[in-house]
């Protein structure tokens, strides 16, 4: 069965780079889509933004901006890069599996958490 | 973006009664060329991922209790538990995957009586 594992820095400076990577296993990353979300410690989930196995991406507009997300289909592997972090991305980050651009996320990772903190 | 609203924001049911969590969204996620509510439903216990139960409104996941079932369509929606198990304390959210950005309820916190 398909499994979903993030990665990353867990503590990273304010105004620098947030980079995470999700590797995925037990499936070829082709043709799914991949969404990533948020969730700071005791609140709700953001959706983050959703990128296809060929590339093409889709941003939630309040991160756009700061936002890359890319694909590795040799590595089987997604990451997210979001630049000049403020406390407020502090949260746990999610991969997860989409199987139309447009469909329920299943499965999702275990999360990785991310402080921003000097 | 679409505002999904969940009531209440925390419920306490005796084991084995009925739980109840509603769902509004700010506009219909039912996309009328295919008759579908683009509407999920996740569970998610403390320390773990969501886990899907309900996709598309209504339709439970393979291997999701029976007790679990979903209704709604257009703006309003409803997840039920029939009868209560100690396991299904957990927060439950709904998700609308019908258009960017996609968005989340702001959950519902679901404990024993």
């Amino acid at each position: 069965q398909v499994q979903l594992q993030e990665s990353g820095p867990g503590l990273v400076k304010p105004s620098e780079t947030l980079s995470l990577s999700c590797t995925v296993s037990g499936d070829s990353i082709s043709n799914y889509y991949w969404s990533w979300v948020r969730q700071p410690a005791g609140k709700g989930l953001e959706w983050i933004g959703r990128i296809y196995s060929r590339g093409s991406t889709t941003y939630n507009p309040s991160l756009k901006s700061r936002l890359t997300m890319s694909i590795d289909t040799s590595k089987n592997q997604l990451s997210l890069r979001l630049s000049s972090v403020t406390a407020a991305d502090t949260a746990v980050y999610y991969c997860a599996r989409h199987g139309t651009a447009n469909s329920p996320f299943d499965p999702w990772g275990q999360g990785t958490l991310v402080t921003v903190s000097s | 973006d679409i505002v999904m609203t969940q009531s209440p924001d925390s419920l306490a049911v005796s084991l084995g009664e009925r739980a109840t969590i509603n769902c509004k969204s700010s506009q219909s996620v039912l996309y009328s060329s295919n008759n579908k509510n683009y509407l999920a439903w996740y569970q998610q216990k403390p320390g773990q991922p969501p886990k899907l139960l309900i996709s598309w409104a209504s339709t439970r996941e393979s291997g999701v209790p029976d007790r679990f079932s979903a209704s709604g369509s257009g703006t309003d929606f409803t997840l039920t538990i029939s009868s209560l198990q100690a396991e299904d304390v957990a927060v439950y959210y709904c998700h609308h995957y019908y258009s960017s950005p996609f968005t989340f309820g702001q959950g519902t916190k679901l404990e024993i009586k």
